[in-house]
């Protein structure tokens, strides 16, 4: 069955430091996001991403962060300058039509900032 | 703005008892609504969803919801849990205008000998 794949399972990463978080979801799917979980905290949006732009992002996805889909597979996350509040487990999930929103998700990045 | 609220943090049961884990929602337009479980340091799975027809949904793993448009509630069964239940479980709201999901606070459910 297909699945979303997230790399790095775990990283670490200095205070200041950019970080990519890799994703590649299911390959007939055209919808893709970006959620957050902050340890002991709910999942929460960051970003949707559909034929190759932003559709909506929430009020933590500031300048720090940015979404990229270079090819025809993966899709990044990148923060810029990370800083410890940045520290949370990073979802990626993708679907196939916006009409039934079932959205299946990765394993997820455990990202630590120091 | 829609948003989702389960009331229990903390939901502890003894194996093979029944179980409900609640789950109210609260939105202007049409919504679909899904279960997701995680277990321990892993990812969200789901679990079942409504988007549209019969009222009672059937998931994996013996669960199964009802969708109540009146009391606007979404509330999560299983007759007889195992041990293996024991996990995370949110509930989150998707609309047909707006793609993300919004997410409840998420339930503990501790199964126990």
């Amino acid at each position: 069955e297909p699945e979303v794949t997230q790399t790095p399972s775990h990283q670490v990463t200095q205070m200041g430091q950019e970080v990519i978080l890799r994703c590649v979801p299911i390959s007939n799917h055209l919808y893709f996001y970006w959620y957050r979980q902050i340890l002991g905290q709910k999942v929460e949006f960051l970003v949707s991403f559909y034929n190759n732009e932003i559709s909506e992002k929430s009020e933590i996805f500031d300048d720090q962060f940015s979404v990229e889909r270079p090819d025809g597979s993966n899709f990044t996350l990148k923060i810029r300058s990370t800083k410890l509040e940045d520290s949370a487990m990073y979802f990626c999930a993708s679907h196939r039509r916006v009409s039934n929103n079932e959205q299946f998700f990765g394993p997820g990045t455990r990202l630590t900032v120091l | 703005a829609q948003s989702v609220t389960q009331l229990d943090s903390q939901v502890p049961v003894f194996e093979e008892a029944p179980v409900e884990l609640r789950c109210n929602y609260s939105s202007s337009v049409s919504v679909y609504l899904f279960w997701y479980v995680q277990y321990p340091n892993q990812g969200l799975q789901l679990l079942l969803k409504y988007l549209s027809g019969s009222t009672l949904v059937k998931g994996i793993n013996g669960f199964e919801a009802e969708f109540n448009k009146s009391q606007t509630s979404f509330h999560l069964r299983k007759p007889s849990v195992h041990i293996s239940d024991t996990a995370e479980y949110f509930c989150a709201l998707g609309t047909g205008t707006a793609s993300k999901l919004t997410f409840g606070t998420g339930t503990r459910l501790q199964v126990t000998l």
